[in-house]
């Protein structure tokens, strides 16, 4: 069974640092893109990036691109997505999601990591 | 950036009425186009993609139509599991752009 495993929420300070985890399971984690997907507080979603596990290739939204860093470390089969410095308007939802195979659509998605900013 | 735009922003309907959602392109997208369903607390949940391909595992009274730039989402028997919001998704270019959403409620 395909199965996609983020942290557990987090509540920060502004300035402070974070870095949120997904894992995947049950397929070839090198194999399939891993987005992430920001939801705001009673907002839609907003794609953020992707990464190719297998070779690390990336791409960043412009609107995302220096503000976060994703990342992925293959051997443990995870993604991860890190803030150098959380301001409060980075407080949602963040999703992980595979990709479907050669398309941009995302068929299996994590649980979410709710993460607030606030002094 | 491609900007998606759906209509209606909700939706009041009863159990077994006809459901339609549509959603615009900005720009043509030929057929590259996806559609969500998700439900409060929950992550989305893949319906349709490349606009009219069921996903395996979602029932049939879901379909989708449309190619260029405009797109629909139809579901043919409302349902109580049903209601939810719902997002379209263009997977034409980077960066991938989610619509605003359709929110289906109870009537």
């Amino acid at each position: 069974e395909v199965q996609l495993v983020q942290s557990g929420a987090e509540v920060k300070k502004p300035g402070e640092s974070l870095k949120i985890s997904c894992k995947g399971s049950g397929y070839s984690f090198t194999s399939y893109w891993i987005g992430w997907v920001r939801q705001m507080p009673g907002k839609g979603l907003e794609w953020m990036g992707i990464i190719y596990p297998g070779d690390s290739d990336l791409r960043y939204s412009p609107s995302f691109q220096g503000q976060v860093t994703i990342s992925a470390d293959k051997s443990i089969s995870t993604a991860y997505l890190q803030w150098s410095s959380l301001k409060a308007s980075d407080s949602a939802m963040y999703y992980c999601a595979r990709r479907l195979a050669a398309t941009e659509y995302f068929d299996y998605w994590g649980q979410g990591t709710l993460i607030t900013v606030s002094s | 950036d491609i900007q998606m735009t759906q209509s209606p922003s909700s939706v009041s309907a009863s159990v077994g009425d006809r459901v339609t959602i549509t959603c615009r392109a900005s720009q043509g997208i030929s057929s590259w186009l996806a559609w969500y369903q998700q439900k409060p607390g929950k992550a989305p949940k893949l319906l349709i993609y490349t606009a009219s391909s069921l996903q395996s595992g979602v029932p049939s009274r879901f379909s989708g139509s449309g190619s260029g730039t405009d797109f629909t989402l139809t579901i043919s028997s409302l349902q109580p599991e049903d209601f939810a919001t719902y997002y379209c998704q263009q997977a034409n270019s980077f960066p991938l752009t989610f619509g605003g959403g359709t929110k289906v409620e109870i009537k």
